[in-house]
Parts: structure tokens; C-alpha cells; sequence
């Protein structure tokens, strides 16, 4: 089946450094999700990206999906406490009528003060 | 509020005990989902359904059951729980996959002893 690889599963910065997990897939996508989750809470839709080669940016948050819509990848600058929490990337196939949306293992953010 | 919204919260139980978890959304939305949760593994799909009577395994399916008799409510039922389905499960909707995010209710800590 379908496998989303992320890397790297844990990361710890200080305030003001940036940050960036990277997300692979082991099939072509039909689109990606990130996502996020802080401690003790539940995931929450970032933002979606479809075509090949996309850049969207939210504030401080830049997402890249590859040319080939296989890998995908989500950069923090300057990280701030707000940020802690962990992102998750989610890939979706379409196959037929039948869609899955797989998700990464996610990685984890701690921003030290 | 546009919400999901999944009971109970929390839930020990011991082997063997049939249980059910309810999900329900008021958004309308076509698509419903669960995932488990579980440290290092992030979040893995066990059923999903893509409208009403609609219903197709996901990754993780042996020992769940869901069905969908109504476009708000998706239910997951264990009928014999074991200790290793003890984990954090989240049920999930959207409008229709590939259009915009997923919502996903608070989850359901579950403990099977």
C-alpha cells in the first residue's frame, strides 16, 4: 500500500531558528495535506497543495509540493513558542472511485526559549 | 458551530467487552474517516466511507467495524477488543476528498485491559 515517510520525527529549536520537516511518498499524489497538532489536542488542517512544483505561504510557513507530487515539504521561519506542537503531512491517491488519505508519522516540534 | 464531535473522550474497558464509539458531524459533509494514533506511527486510516451506506477498509481494519446509516453519524464498533487496540482514535470528515481539509473531532482515548 501507500507510505508517507517523514523526517525527521523529532525536532527541538531555539526560538527564532528555523525549521523544516520533510515528507516523502513512496506513489505519485494526487495532493498533499499538512496539518497540525498541539499537545494534547487534535489535528487541525493547515493547508492543501495540488499541483506540481506549488509554493504556498501562510505568515511564516512556506509548503512546498515536488515537481513529481512525491514529496512535499514544510519550512518555519523563525520559530516561535506558538509553533510547538507536531505537523503532520498527508498524501492523497485517487484510485477509481476509492480515495485514502495516508499520513506521515509526523514530527514533532519543541522551540526552546 | 461547525464541529466533530466523538464520545466518550475517554474509555477503559476490559477484553473482550463490545464497545462503540460514536461520530457525529453537522457540517453535511460526504466523507468520515477514523484513525488511530499511536506513539511513532502517526496516524493510521482503519475505515473510512464516502457517503451514506458507502463504507471501505482503510490500513488498520482487523478487529474494527463501522457503518454509515446516516451522512452525520459513523460509529466504530469494537466487538471484541484486545489490549492492543488500545490507543488514541480521532474520527474525521470533509465536503469530499481532494477539495479542502479534514475536520477531526477531539478523540477518544481508549484502554483495554
Amino acid at each position: 500500500g501507500q507510505q508517507v515517510m517523514q523526517i525527521p520525527q523529532y525536532q527541538h529549536v531555539q526560538e527564532g531558528e528555523d525549521f523544516t520537516t520533510y515528507c516523502n511518498s513512496s506513489t505519485t499524489l494526487s495532493n498533499i495535506q499538512w496539518y497540525k497538532q498541539r499537545p494534547g489536542g487534535h489535528p487541525v488542517f493547515l493547508i492543501q497543495l495540488v499541483k506540481s512544483g506549488e509554493v504556498k505561504k501562510q505568515k511564516r510557513l512556506t509548503f512546498q509540493f515536488g515537481e513529481a507530487k512525491k514529496n512535499s515539504s514544510l519550512h518555519i521561519t523563525a520559530t516561535q513558542t506558538t509553533d510547538v506542537g507536531t505537523y503532520f503531512c498527508a498524501g492523497l491517491t485517487a484510485a477509481g472511485s476509492a480515495r485514502q488519505l495516508t499520513f506521515g508519522s509526523g514530527t514533532q516540534l519543541t522551540v526552546l526559549p | 458551530e461547525a464541529q466533530v464531535t466523538q464520545n466518550p473522550r475517554y474509555l477503559i474497558t476490559v477484553t473482550g467487552k463490545k464497545l462503540t464509539v460514536t461520530c457525529s458531524q453537522n457540517m453535511n459533509h460526504e466523507y468520515m474517516s477514523w484513525y488511530r494514533q499511536d506513539p511513532g506511527l502517526g496516524l493510521r486510516q482503519i475505515y473510512y466511507s464516502m457517503n451514506v451506506e458507502v463504507t471501505d477498509k482503510g490500513d488498520v481494519p482487523e478487529g474494527y467495524k463501522v457503518s454509515r446509516k446516516e451522512k452525520r453519524n459513523f460509529p466504530l464498533i469494537l466487538e471484541s477488543p484486545s489490549p492492543n487496540q488500545t490507543s488514541l482514535y480521532f474520527c474525521a470528515s470533509s465536503p469530499r476528498t481532494g477539495i479542502s481539509g479534514y475536520t477531526f473531532g477531539s478523540g477518544t482515548r481508549l484502554t483495554v485491559v
